[in-house]
């Protein structure tokens, strides 16, 4: 069964920490993806990475990074956390090529708060 | 460019009796549309996905999808509720040929009444 694993489901952080979340896929997928889902908002892309030490900005990259240094595992970093980005992370992969059907497969979410 | 419009936020059925989400998507090339539902605290997981063959779809848990391209419409339905069907769904199209991009839908929140 494929999997998508975020290793951390709930986190409580002060404002101004550093914060990692992790993520691991073991399907050899190409793509990575973080999402952030807020209520009435949907889901918005803060990276993704189509391969190793590859990353592009997505909608929403301000007061975050990412790290891919091995294929399966994919980190969003909060430099400084801060209040406004008390929200639920998704993190999701997909294939390429003659592998790709099309769908993301996503994690079961982080669930970061910051007081 | 490409977006999604879920037409409804919040949809209440009984259980037992239909269930009509509605979609309506704008696309620049021939997408590839999905649907995706989300139980509390929970991933997203794939209930069906339209890639330009049939465009009746059938999925899971007795799901379905018609892709209408005059429309540009992508409805769910299912005929019979369940309590378990109690969830948010989220429409999802896709470039064909940016396989990078995925555009979400605000998504629709169903709620089953007994």
């Amino acid at each position: 069964d494929v999997k998508v694993t975020q290793s951390s489901r709930y986190l409580v952080k002060r404002t101004g920490e550093k914060v990692f979340l992790e993520c691991v896929q073991d399907m050899d997928h190409e793509n990575m993806f973080w999402y952030r889902q807020d209520p009435g908002l949907g889901l918005r892309l803060i990276y993704f990475s189509y391969d190793v030490k590859m990353k592009e900005k997505g909608d929403i990259p301000e007061g975050y990074s990412v790290s891919r240094e091995k294929k399966e595992r994919f980190s969003l970093i909060l430099e400084s956390a801060s209040t406004n980005q008390t929200s639920m992370y998704l993190c999701a992969s997909s294939a390429v090529g003659t592998l790709n059907t099309g769908e993301l497969f996503f994690g079961e979410g982080s669930r970061l708060t910051v007081l | 460019a490409q977006s999604v419009t879920q037409l409804d936020s919040h949809v209440s059925v009984s259980e037992g009796t239909p269930v009509l989400l509605r979609c309506n998507y704008s696309s620049s090339y021939s997408p590839s549309l999905f649907w995706y539902v989300q139980h509390p605290n929970k991933g997203l997981q794939l209930l069906l996905k339209y890639t330009s063959a049939a465009t009746l779809v059938k999925g899971i848990n007795g799901f379905e999808a018609e892709f209408k391209k005059s429309e540009t419409s992508f409805h769910l339905t299912k005929p019979s509720a369940h309590m378990s069907d109690a969830a948010e769904y989220f429409c999802v199209v896709s470039d064909l040929y940016n396989f990078n991009k995925f555009y979400f839908g605000s998504g629709t929140k169903l709620n089953v009444k007994p």
